[in-house]
């Protein structure tokens, strides 16, 4: 099975841009989870999709959002980027949603905010 | 949001010697996993624990679930350079969430 696959891998973008990141989970998986990783905070969770739904929320700003498609892949947005959104941010997917079953991890988007 | 918490931050060891780092967490959990992080890239799973009490090895790694459901630890046995990396704690709380752990940073000296 192939793995959980994140695009792009590196992205450099300015502040007040916004940015869009992608994730196909493992297949078969319907729950994805994103996570921003920065040297300070460590793994941030950001929220998590199963089946087209939002069911879990982490303690970001409205200008971090998401969305799934029918086929699972996850789409994450970040509007009027700031420089301390310079993270790693990581998807992971699941075949069960909010933690009923283990977590399998993309190698990132790294963003940088000029 | 929750963390757990990771000790030791940092190790600094010879190639060869045996590695014990811990995780421990304010409340119960169900799972603990623990991962391996190598820069730039996305942590990858090494052991999964579901029971209270179990013991479980993965090569030279060995990981148990504490008795009191809320800490876990992770054993590396002879180490090697390739075993250099981040090492993350992780588990689901009752709040349908995963939450990880600050880490540890392994340095393995040839």
């Amino acid at each position: 099975k192939a793995g959980v696959t994140q695009t792009p891998r590196y992205l450099i973008k300015t502040r007040g841009q916004q940015v869009t990141l992608s994730c196909s989970p493992i297949s078969g998986h319907r729950s994805v989870s994103w996570y921003q990783q920065t040297p300070g905070q460590g793994l941030q969770f950001l929220f998590e999709y199963f089946s087209e739904t939002q069911r879990n929320k982490g303690n970001f700003p409205g200008r971090f959002s998401g969305r799934q498609f029918s086929n699972s892949r996850s789409e994450m947005n970040v509007s009027t980027l700031e420089l301390g959104d310079s993270a790693l941010y990581l998807c992971a997917s699941s075949s069960q949603p909010g933690g009923a079953d283990t977590q399998y991890f993309g190698p990132g988007t790294r963003l940088t905010v000029l | 949001g929750q963390q757990l918490n990771q000790s030791p931050q940092s190790m600094f060891i010879q190639e060869g010697e045996d590695v014990s780092m811990n995780c421990t967490s304010s409340s119960i959990f169900n799972t603990w996993l623990w991962y391996k992080q190598d820069p730039g890239e996305g942590p990858v799973l090494l052991i999964a624990l579901y029971k209270a009490g179990e013991l479980t090895s993965n090569g030279r790694l060995t990981a148990q679930f504490g008795i009191t459901r809320k800490d876990s630890f992770l054993n590396i046995s002879a180490s090697i350079p390739s075993d250099v990396g981040i090492y993350f704690c992780a588990g689901p709380s009752t709040g349908n969430q995963f939450y990880f752990g600050t880490g540890t940073s392994l340095t393995v000296i040839p």
